[in-house]
């Protein structure tokens, strides 16, 4: 049981290089989301999705792209990066069980992105 | 907007004193409750979490929380810390239903030798 995996762990790129960083989990979790880190920022929300098929935008979504094609995949891509988008990307998941949704979120390690 | 607020964002204390990392929430009908800790380079790490019953719940390495609804708070504390408690502690909400998990921006614990 692997849980969260996220690929890479560290990315640079160049201002205007496109790239897709993926997150996979298999914990069959119907919720996930990527949430950014940013010194003194806390975590904050690009997207989220609720279910294979469902996105939706979270507090930063703009130049980011995300699908929900399988329950256990939901990638993020990044279509035109700035070094705005230079930060620490983390994807998480967590389950809906009999009360709701009201469980922990599962973390993984992050990615790196640096862009140039 | 629903937000969570984290009073402190460093907080020096020495080696074995007590420490109480503060953490307060919009109001709301129901909330859950959760502590994140994120050590240096690494991810975040699940500390607590309160989702329903007693107010005080237990966590991992000698951390409990309170849960105080009249004053909307979700404060954490440790009576006597260590060198390795040294991280950064997230407090996070989930308001209702399958909304998303409301991070604050989070609290720099340094422990002094």
């Amino acid at each position: 049981n692997a849980g969260v995996t996220q690929t890479p762990k560290f990315q640079v790129l160049k201002t205007g290089q496109s790239m897709t960083l993926q997150c996979a989990q298999d914990m069959n979790h119907e919720y996930m989301s990527w949430y950014r880190q940013d010194p003194g920022m806390g975590l904050r929300l690009i997207h989220y999705s609720v279910g294979a098929g469902i996105t939706d935008q979270g507090e930063v979504p703009n130049g980011y792209n995300v699908s929900r094609s399988t329950t256990e995949d939901f990638p993020l891509r990044l279509l035109s990066a700035a070094p705005s988008q230079t930060s620490v990307y983390f994807c998480a998941s967590r389950p809906r069980d009999r009360r709701g949704w009201g469980q922990p979120q599962h973390f993984g390690d992050g990615t790196r992105l640096s862009i140039l | 907007a629903q937000s969570v607020t984290q009073l402190d964002s460093q907080v020096p204390v020495f080696e074995e004193a007590p420490v109480e990392l503060r953490c307060n929430y919009s109001s709301s009908v129901s909330v859950y409750l959760f502590w994140y800790v994120q050590y240096p380079n690494q991810g975040l790490q699940l500390l607590l979490k309160y989702l329903s019953g007693s107010t005080l719940v237990k966590g991992i390495n000698g951390f409990e929380a309170e849960f105080n609804k009249s004053q909307t708070s979700f404060h954490l504390r440790k009576p006597s810390v260590h060198i390795s408690d040294t991280a950064e502690y997230f407090c996070a909400v989930i308001y209702s239903g399958n909304t998303p998990l409301v991070f604050g921006k989070g609290t720099r614990l340094s422990v002094i030798a």
